[in-house]
């Protein structure tokens, strides 16, 4: 089945770096794929809608200039935390559609767990 | 608005034991309907996809019913196991699946 590989796993960076997370579709094309977030015991929160070649979607109170997402072919999708503090630090996981399959079959990634010191 | 709701929020069974997750939806026009589950630090796995037409449909012990008329579907796992530990999550997908809606998801405990 189709599988959506992000990278890294989990990443520790220092206060102020930045950090890029990588998600790529492995054996579809995905023209959206999708970012979130979540907290400890919290449920998935939608983030952003990342677009193939053009600017992504962001969801309301998500800064847009601290999330940068670039999709820049179609089976990459990069996010992008500019200047991580500490309140960045959550768990942030990818999906893609298959849009092959009528039901647009969502896959999503295993996440990637961010620690800002 | 569309909305999906799920409930309830959190739950503990033992072991071998049944056990049935809501999730109402609001939204229109309908697409599909799918589950997912979450294990701890993991990416979220599909169980099942209905569309308007199916009524129910198994994965193993995981059995999802879809009542399109009342808007309501319920996950039902059957001899539960410690495995099944995890969040499940509700996803209503509408307008032809362009847009995604997800529910909270309820958190399940399988104590032995």
């Amino acid at each position: 089945g189709a599988v959506v590989s992000q990278h890294p796993s989990w990443v520790i960076c220092k206060s102020g770096t930045s950090v890029k997370i990588e998600c790529r579709s492995l054996d579809f094309q995905a023209t959206t794929m999708f970012w979130y977030r979540q907290f400890p015991k919290q449920s998935l929160m939608l983030m952003a809608t990342s677009n193939e070649g053009s600017k992504a979607t962001y969801e309301q109170g998500v800064e847009k200039d601290k999330f940068l997402i670039n999709h820049a072919s179609l089976t990459l999708s990069t996010l992008t935390v500019t200047s991580a503090h500490p309140e960045d630090s959550s768990f942030y996981i990818c999906s893609a559609r298959d849009l092959t399959v009528s039901t647009g079959e969502l896959f999503f990634g295993e996440g990637s767990r961010l620690t800002v010191l | 608005k569309n909305q999906v709701e799920q409930s309830p929020q959190s739950l503990i069974i033992l072991e071998g034991k049944n056990c049935t997750l809501q999730c109402n939806y609001t939204v229109s026009p309908f697409s599909n309907l799918r589950w997912y589950k979450q294990d701890t630090g993991r990416g979220p796995v599909s169980l099942t996809i209905m569309t308007f037409s199916e009524n129910t449909k198994s994965n193993g012990r995981y059995t999802a019913t879809l009542d399109a008329d009342t808007k309501q579907s319920s996950l039902h796992i059957t001899a539960s196991q410690l495995s099944d530990s995890a969040s499940y999550i509700c996803v209503v997908s509408a307008q032809a699946g362009t847009a995604l809606i997800f529910g909270k998801g309820t958190t399940l405990s399988v104590s032995s």
